[in-house]
C-alpha cells in the first residue's frame, strides 16, 4: 500500500515569511495529492490539491508542486499570517483498479506563525 | 449542497462498553464513505471505506467494525472498547477516488 512521509513535524516561521512543507510517497501509481488544514479541535479542510498530470498549482498565497519522478510534493505558503497557524496534512491516493481506497495521510506538520 | 453530519461530538465511555458512532451525508447519492481515526498529535489513519450499501473494506485489523445500512449512512461500532480506542474519529465522503474528501466535524472518544 501507499506510504506517505511528511516533514517537518513542527515548523515555526516569522509572520510574513514563507513556509514550505514536504511530503514523499511510495506508490508510483498514486495520482491525487490533496493538502488539508486542521485547526485545533476541528475537522481537516482541503486547501489545495494537485493531480499527477500537473506539476504545479497556485491559489493566492498557497502553491503545491509535484515531482512524479522523485515521488515528492510540497506545500508553499507565502506571506504567512497568524491565521495560517494550524496542522497541515498531505495525502496521496493511489490507483488500485477499483474500489474507493481512502487517502493515505502524512503525520502532519504543526505550523506556528510567530508575530 | 452536500453536507455531512457526524455525532456525537464528544463521548466518554468505560472500557468494555459498546460503541456506535453515526455519520450521514446529504445532498449526494452513492458517495464513497470513510472512517478515519486520529490519535493525539498524530496523523489520520484510515479504518474503513465503503463504495455502496453493505460493502465495507477494512484497512486495519482491530476490534472496530463498520456498517452501511443505507446509501448515505455509515456507522462505526465496537462490542467492547479498549483504552487504545481513544481518539478523534472522523467520517468523510467523496464523489470518487480522485476528488477531495469532505470530513464530518469528528467525534472525540475517550475510553476510561
Amino acid at each position: 500500500g501507499e506510504n506517505v512521509e511528511q516533514h517537518p513535524s513542527t515548523l515555526s516561521v516569522q509572520e510574513g515569511d514563507s513556509a514550505v512543507i514536504k511530503c514523499t510517497y511510495s506508490d508510483s501509481a498514486s495520482n491525487y495529492f490533496p493538502w488539508y488544514k486542521q485547526e485545533l479541535g476541528k475537522r481537516p479542510q482541503l486547501i489545495i490539491d494537485i493531480r499527477s498530470n500537473v506539476g504545479e498549482k497556485k491559489d493566492q498565497r498557497i502553491a503545491v508542486t509535484l515531482n512524479k519522478t522523485a515521488k515528492h510534493f510540497s506545500l508553499h505558503i507565502t506571506e504567512t499570517q497568524p491565521e495560517d497557524s494550524a496542522v497541515y496534512f498531505c495525502a496521496a491516493r493511489g490507483y488500485s483498479g477499483g474500489g474507493a481506497d481512502g487517502l493515505t495521510f502524512g503525520k502532519g506538520t504543526h505550523l506556528i506563525i510567530q508575530p | 449542497s452536500q453536507t455531512i453530519h457526524q455525532w456525537p461530538a464528544t463521548l466518554v465511555q468505560p472500557v468494555g462498553s459498546p460503541l456506535s458512532l453515526e455519520c450521514t451525508v446529504e445532498g449526494t447519492s452513492n458517495p464513497n464513505l470513510y472512517w478515519y481515526r486520529q490519535a493525539a498529535g498524530r496523523g489520520l489513519q484510515l479504518l474503513f471505506y465503503s463504495v455502496g450499501i453493505g460493502q465495507i473494506s477494512s484497512e486495519v485489523p482491530q476490534n472496530l467494525s463498520a456498517s452501511r445500512p443505507q446509501d448515505r449512512q455509515f456507522i462505526l461500532s465496537s462490542k467492547k472498547l479498549l483504552l487504545s480506542d481513544s481518539g478523534f474519529y472522523l467520517c468523510a465522503w467523496s464523489l470518487s477516488k480522485n476528488t477531495e474528501a469532505f470530513f464530518g466535524q469528528g467525534t472525540r472518544l475517550t475510553v476510561v
